[in-house]
């Protein structure tokens, strides 16, 4: 089974509004990142949070880190009709190799 | 700058045939990853190799193998394709140590008919 479950699996909002959305996971990690999909092309690294780390920004992204709950959550202020995507988060297993993702965010903002 | 290359960009089998898709990485890459994408879903692991030389299997080999040619190159095998193969496939490549991301190609539309 994937190890990252995002939720909501739909997230439809208008420009300007903030956008959030969460990921849990399901063993200990090394690290987790979010990416993003354009309409099936390869997916783009926006950011990356450590195990011991908590919250992270990045420009008009918010990341944080609850380890105790095993969830992160990804937060885009201000969107644009440009960050319409899907949006995964991938976790690094700790002590391999092993990166696993989630079934992603389908995310719209409309103009 | 190429990054991450994969060939083809699209392939349609019939069931039973084989075929292999190519990876390729130009940044010195240790490890390398199949990931398979179908319809609305997220990306489910296939195999990776951690460094030049070993491969291990993630949630879904089944109807895989796979071969690390080299530090640059992770090719992956469908030895019979099946319908159940009709999917979008990914690699990627990332550093082994650290807390690195993972670059992707454009991936690989397969359809098995």
């Amino acid at each position: 089974s994937q190890q990252g479950e995002e939720d909501p699996q739909a997230l439809s909002i208008q420009e300007g509004e903030n956008a959030t959305m969460n990921c849990s996971y399901k063993t200990s990690i090394n690290n987790l990142q979010w990416y993003r999909q354009n309409s099936g092309r390869g997916l783009v690294h926006l950011i990356l949070i450590r195990s011991n780390e908590r919250e992270k920004h990045s420009g008009r992204l918010r990341v944080t880190l609850d380890t105790s709950k095993k969830s992160s959550s990804l937060l885009i202020t201000a969107s644009r009709a440009a960050d319409t995507a899907s949006y995964f988060c991938a976790t690094l297993l700790r002590g391999n190799n092993d990166m696993r993702f989630g079934a992603g965010t389908r995310l719209t903002v409309k103009p | 700058n190429a990054g991450v290359t994969q060939t083809p960009k699209f392939q349609v089998l019939k069931t039973g045939q084989s075929m292999t898709l190519q990876c390729a990485q130009d940044m010195n890459h240790n490890s390398m990853y199949w990931y398979r994408q179908d319809p609305g879903m997220g990306l489910r692991l296939i195999y990776y190799s951690a460094s030049e030389g070993t491969t291990d299997k993630g949630e879904v080999p089944n109807g895989y193998n796979v071969s690390r040619l080299n530090k640059r190159e992770f090719s992956l095998r469908l030895e019979s394709a099946a319908p159940s193969q009709t999917s979008v496939y990914f690699c990627a490549s990332r550093e082994y140590t650290g807390n690195t991301e993972a670059f992707f190609g454009q991936g690989t539309r397969l359809t098995v008919v």
